[in-house]
């Protein structure tokens, strides 16, 4: 059974950094892309950032280029997004997300989020 | 970047009648897009993937159509459980359509 589970949300001041971590399990991590995807509190999906299997291809919405990176660690089984110079803009709940299949980006599995608040 | 556009915002429908929501591409998506279903309070789910394949465990009143650039989403006849907001998605770009509400009267 594919498990995603999110860990690292907090509250921090604007301008501040934090770490998100996704520990997956019940599949072969490595062979599929990861994603992140926010959803501020009633508003709508907003893709975040992905990355490929290997880790050798990243993406990033626009809201976030340059101020979050995503990376993963394969002999850990685990996604990460490193998230600098927050904004309130950012303050939301954040799912780990795992590709249905090796190609696209549909998502077959989600986490159960982690919550970020930017606030002073 | 291709945009998804849905309509209507929110759908207000009874026990047993059809809905239908729509998702429009900016661009061709040929049939690379997919449909989740989001409850309140829990993540989304995946319905429909490659335009009308269901995807595992999901009941046959919910199917998908479309090509190109638009794209339906029928639930042929609600239950109440159905109550929740709908979103598209394509699968060359991760980014979401900004969901549809459907409310069960």
């Amino acid at each position: 059974e594919v498990q995603l589970l999110e860990s690292g949300g907090d509250l921090v001041q604007p301008g501040g950094s934090l770490r998100l971590s996704c520990a997956a399990s019940g599949f072969t991590f490595s062979s599929y892309a990861m994603i992140w995807v926010r959803q501020a509190a009633g508003k709508g999906l907003e893709w975040v950032s992905g990355i490929s299997g290997s880790g050798g291809s990243t993406y990033y919405a626009d809201s976030v280029k340059g101020r979050f990176t995503i990376s993963r660690d394969n002999s850990k089984n685990t996604l990460f997004l490193q998230m600098n110079s927050l904004r309130g803009e950012d303050t939301a709940l954040y799912y780990c997300a795992k590709v249905r299949t090796t190609s696209g980006w549909y998502i077959g599995h989600w986490g159960q989020g982690t919550l970020v608040t930017v606030s002073s | 970047d291709i945009v998804l556009t849905q309509s209507p915002a929110t759908l207000s429908l009874s026990p047993g009648e059809r809905a239908t929501l729509s998702c429009r591409a900016s661009q061709s998506v040929s049939s690379y897009l997919a449909w989740y279903q989001q409850k309140p309070g829990l993540a989304p789910r995946l319905l429909i993937y490659d335009a009308s394949n269901r995807a595992t465990g999901i009941p046959a009143r919910f199917s998908g159509s479309g090509s190109g650039t638009d794209f339906t989403l029928t639930i042929s006849s609600l239950e109440p459980e159905d109550s929740a907001v709908y979103y598209c998605q394509q699968r060359s770009n991760p980014g979401f359509g900004q969901g549809t509400k459907v409310e069960i009267k």
